[in-house]
């Protein structure tokens, strides 16, 4: 069974750009989670999409959404980028229960500059 | 908001020495997973834990949800070099509708001295 994939693995943008990553889950998860990796803040969660919709937001500002399709694949997106969104950003799948585990992907390194 | 602490920050040990890690918090979690993430790649799930005072064991890892639900540890065994990475806790909060909104440690550095 494929795993988590996550494209691109690396990504270099400007200041005031916007970006757009994308993961694939686990054949037959229809949860997608999306954390932040950073050496400051560690692993914090971004959001969750379940069935297409929205299920969990952490604390970001707006410029950070997401998106799910209905194969289940997710996209998120950053506007207006600023330097401190540089970071290991880590896609995570699980079939969507309360008590299912979670794994993740390889992350998309994006360093703004 | 909900805070997990995980200690030791790092550990140096010589190859074949036991290693203890454990997470606390003042919170409640339903659910405690331990991850290894080596340097470039995403966090590895090795144990999931989902009921209080469960003990669970993956080869030489073992894992042990506290009775309190705000606690967990993760032992390693007879470690080997290729043990060397960073060790994250996760809790899921006690809260309706949590799901995947995961609370994570600072990670445990883990270094081994063959």
């Amino acid at each position: 069974k494929a795993g988590v994939t996550q494209t691109p693995r690396y990504l270099i943008k400007t200041r005031g750009q916007q970006v757009t990553l994308s993961c694939s889950p686990i054949s037959g998860h229809r949860s997608v989670s999306w954390y932040q990796q950073t050496p400051g803040q560690g692993l914090q969660f971004l959001f969750e999409y379940f069935s297409e919709t929205q299920r969990n937001k952490g604390n970001f500002p707006g410029r950070f959404s997401g998106r799910q399709f209905s194969n289940s694949r997710s996209e998120m997106n950053v506007s207006t980028l600023e330097l401190g969104d540089s970071a290991l950003y880590l896609c995570a799948s699980s079939p969507g229960q309360e008590n299912s585990p979670l794994h993740f992907g390889n992350g998309t390194r994006l360093t703004v500059t | 908001g909900q805070q997990l602490n995980q200690s030791p920050q790092s550990m140096f040990i010589q190859e074949g020495e036991d290693v203890s890690m454990n997470c606390t918090s003042s919170s409640i979690f339903n659910t405690w997973l331990w991850y290894k993430q080596d340097p470039g790649e995403g966090p590895v799930l090795l144990i999931a834990l989902y009921k209080a005072g469960e003990l669970t064991s993956n080869g030489r890892l073992t894992a042990q949800f506290g009775i309190t639900r705000k606690d967990s540890f993760l032992n390693i065994s007879a470690s080997i070099p290729s043990d060397v990475g960073i060790y994250f806790c996760a809790g899921r909060p006690s809260v309706s509708g949590g799901y995947n909104k995961l609370i994570f440690g600072a990670g445990t550095r883990l270094a081994v001295h063959p």
